[in-house]
C-alpha cells in the first residue's frame, strides 16, 4: 500500500514553462514536506507545510487537507530546477512517508 | 554548522563482509533516522532514534543494527552484507519526531554488494 502518491513520475519542460506536481496521501498527517534531491548528491527540505501555501522565490507549494492533496508549482522553469522532487508526509504522531518522486527535466 | 554529516560517499562490500555508515549531526536534535532509496521506490525507513539509548526499528530493519550512544551520533551498521543491500542510505534528523519540524539529509551513501 503507498500512502504517498506523486505525478507525475517524470516530466520534461522547456525553460521557463509553468510546471506543477502532484501528491495525493491516504493517512493523517501532521505535516508535508516537499524535498529535493539532485542527481548524485543529496537531500534538501524546500517546504514543509500543513496549511494554505508557501512561497520561496519561483516555488510555491499548496496544501488541500480536506483532499489531502498537494502540489508543488514552479514558475519560469530553469534548467538548474532539473532534479527529483520528493514529497513526504509526516504521519500524525508517527513516521514519515515518502513517494517515489518526480523526476524533472528542464531544457533549455 | 555543518548539518548531517554522513560517511563513507560510496563503498563496495564483498558478500557476508560487515561494515558501519556513520552519520553525526550538529544541530541538538532528538530524531535521527536511516533511509534506503532503490529504484522506483520512495525512502524506506531501516532504524530510527528518538534520543540518546534510545532505538527502533523501521520498515526495512533486518540485516541492520543501530545504537545510539550521543545525541549526535548515529551509525547503522550492516552485520553481514547481501546483495539485497545495494542501496543508497540516507541519514536523516529533524528536531524532534513530530511532523512539524524540518528534515536535514546526509548527502547519501552509495553501497554496492558484490
Amino acid at each position: 500500500k503507498n500512502e504517498v502518491e506523486q505525478s507525475p513520475q517524470n516530466l520534461t519542460a522547456q525553460e521557463g514553462e509553468f510546471i506543477t506536481i502532484n501528491c495525493s496521501y491516504s493517512v493523517g498527517i501532521s505535516a508535508l514536506h516537499w524535498l529535493q534531491q539532485h542527481p548524485g548528491g543529496g537531500i534538501v527540505s524546500l517546504f514543509m507545510l500543513s496549511s494554505g501555501k508557501k512561497k520561496h522565490g519561483r516555488l510555491i507549494a499548496t496544501i488541500n487537507i480536506q483532499e489531502k492533496h498537494s502540489s508543488l508549482h514552479i514558475t519560469a522553469s530553469h534548467p538548474r530546477d532539473s532534479a527529483v522532487y520528493i514529497c513526504a508526509v509526516a504521519e500524525t504522531g508517527n513516521q514519515f512517508y515518502f513517494g517515489t518522486g518526480t523526476s524533472l527535466t528542464v531544457i533549455p | 554548522n555543518a548539518g548531517v554529516t554522513q560517511t563513507p560517499k560510496f563503498q563496495v562490500l564483498k558478500t557476508g563482509q560487515s561494515m558501519t555508515l556513520q552519520c553525526a549531526q550538529d544541530m541538538n536534535h532528538e530524531y535521527m533516522s536511516w533511509y534506503r532509496q532503490d529504484p522506483g521506490m520512495g525512502l524506506r525507513l531501516i532504524h530510527y532514534s528518538v534520543g540518546a539509548g534510545i532505538t527502533d526499528q523501521g520498515e526495512v530493519p533486518n540485516g541492520y543494527n543501530v545504537s545510539r550512544s550521543t545525541t549526535e551520533d548515529f551509525p547503522l551498521r550492516l552485520l553481514s552484507a547481501a546483495p539485497s543491500q545495494t542501496s543508497v542510505y540516507f541519514c536523516a534528523s529533524s528536531y524532534s519526531r513530530l511532523g512539524g519540524n524540518t528534515i536535514y539529509f546526509g548527502e547519501g551513501s552509495w553501497l554496492t554488494v558484490v
